[in-house]
């Protein structure tokens, strides 16, 4: 597709179980992020990806978030454990280039993933 | 700690006249700076962005910004507001050599035929 495509589009998880969200980039893209958007909030940085390097994980709120992008493709969020707290829209963006110091590429966005945590 | 901040929560304007969403920002450097609209169930549109040089920077859809450096402000205006324009609007800052776009809060635009 020409977008950022996400995976589900609404997901319902009880609390404790675990989810998978998943975000397909535009093709070709090199730079791959992931995030967090709470009710009437901003979007909030979670990670970085290029190509399939984690460069920047200080925005995952605990270690029951893991994100992955084995191929420099596809990439996986993973929450374990959910919590009522986890429930908010989950952003993934790609940009075509490395972030850089002279890179201001703007931010393609999928329409994200609404998790509700019950 | 950098930050973005949308003073309204709202703006309401009437169809034709013109209309500014403000946003300022704390962020160490010469950030990079971006306007993204976002419609119901969508995810966010990249709007405009300024880097250097000219303080207005027109975008997309009529869209332009003004950035004011002493002011450390980025609004956002249109001459003439149309009702498809309803939307919320983000601003966001790049710190140059960072990973992290900041957002704003959001501001809701509601305009009124």
């Amino acid at each position: 597709g020409a977008g950022v495509s996400q995976s589900p589009r609404y997901k319902v998880a009880k609390r404790g179980q675990d989810v998978a969200l998943r975000c397909d980039p535009i093709s070709g893209h090199v730079s791959l992020f992931w995030y967090q958007q709470a009710l009437g909030q901003g979007p909030e940085f979670l990670t970085y990806f290029q190509n399939e390097a984690q460069l920047d994980k200080s925005g995952l709120p605990s270690d029951r978030f893991f994100a992955e992008r084995p191929e420099g493709s596809v990439s996986t969020l993973k929450i374990q454990r959910t919590q009522q707290e986890d429930s908010a829209v989950y952003l993934c963006a790609s940009s075509p280039r490395p972030v850089s110091w002279d890179d201001n590429s703007p931010l393609h966005f999928g329409n994200g993933t609404r998790l509700t945590v019950t | 700690a950098q930050s973005v901040a949308q003073p309204e929560d709202q703006v309401n304007v009437a169809e034709g006249n013109p209309l500014t969403v403000k946003c300022t920002y704390s962020v160490s450097g010469n950030p990079y700076l971006f306007w993204y609209v976002q419609y119901p169930n969508r995810g966010l549109q990249f709007l405009l962005k300024y880097i250097t040089g000219d303080n207005l920077v027109k975008g997309s859809y009529g869209f332009e910004a003004e950035f004011n450096k002493s002011q450390t402000s980025f609004h956002l205006k249109k001459p003439s507001a149309l009702v498809s324009d309803s939307a919320l609007y983000f601003c966001a800052a790049l710190n140059t050599g960072g990973f992290k776009t900041i957002f704003g809060a959001g501001t809701r635009l509601f305009v009124k035929a």
